[in-house]
């Protein structure tokens, strides 16, 4: 079946400090790949995708490349801010339905 | 343009009992998706529904039961509740099915 894996948290950064959170997938076919990002207290929000293999998803200074020959999906930011502070999900869609996969979510804690 | 609302926000059972959980779409959208998030862990796929209709199931027993309304609003149900049903549970709306999903801050249900 389809499955995604984070690397553990937490991960403890200084401001302006680089960000990489790893993430690997399994899945049939070409899914689509999303990382969402969980303030606390709320819910899901969406924070980039990437729908075929060497899209570039990216908002908010984050970046994420979808690399289907290392089965990878890997969250960067060149420079953290302590509003970054929360728990990141990566997630993959697969076989044409709506149903998200999601790894176990990588909290990371940004301190001035 | 109002988002996607949970009620209640927070909620207190015992096991046996039964619970209904509720959830308004965003305006528009027309599929609602359930999700269970147990403490540290990424949410896992209950079920969809689509223009009423159960639209995809993961891998819950029966006992969890949904329903989706003309106006698109959705409930979870949940019978003969265990310990482990204790969670943070997420509803998530999308244009149609395949669309982005934008998730509802959650309704947490403990299980004493």
């Amino acid at each position: 079946g389809n499955s995604v894996t984070q690397m553990e948290g937490p991960v403890t950064l200084s401001e302006e400090a680089f960000l990489t959170i790893n993430c690997t997938y399994t899945a049939t076919g070409y899914p689509s790949l999303f990382w969402y990002v969980q303030y606390p207290g709320e819910g899901l929000q969406l924070l980039l995708k990437a729908t075929k293999a060497d899209d570039k998803g990216s908002n908010k200074g984050f970046e994420a490349t979808y690399r289907k020959e290392t089965t990878s999906f890997h969250l960067e930011k060149g420079s953290v801010q302590v509003s970054d502070s929360a728990v990141y999900f990566c997630a993959l869609r697969a076989g044409g339905g709506n149903k998200l996969t999601f790894g176990t979510g990588t909290q990371l804690k940004v301190e001035l | 343009e109002t988002g996607v609302t949970q009620s209640p926000t927070h909620l207190i059972k015992t096991r046996g009992q039964q619970v209904t959980l509720r959830c308004s779409s965003q305006s528009g959208h027309n599929t609602v998706s359930w999700y269970q998030q147990a403490l540290g862990q990424g949410p896992q796929f209950i079920f969809q529904y689509y223009r009423e209709e159960e639209n995809g199931r993961g891998n819950f027993p029966p006992r969890f039961s949904g329903l989706q309304f003309p106006n698109y609003s959705s409930e979870l149900n949940v019978n003969a509740l265990e310990l482990d049903d204790s969670a943070l549970y997420l509803c998530a709306s999308s244009l149609t099915r395949g669309d982005e999903q934008f998730f509802g801050p959650g309704t947490r249900l403990t299980v004493l």
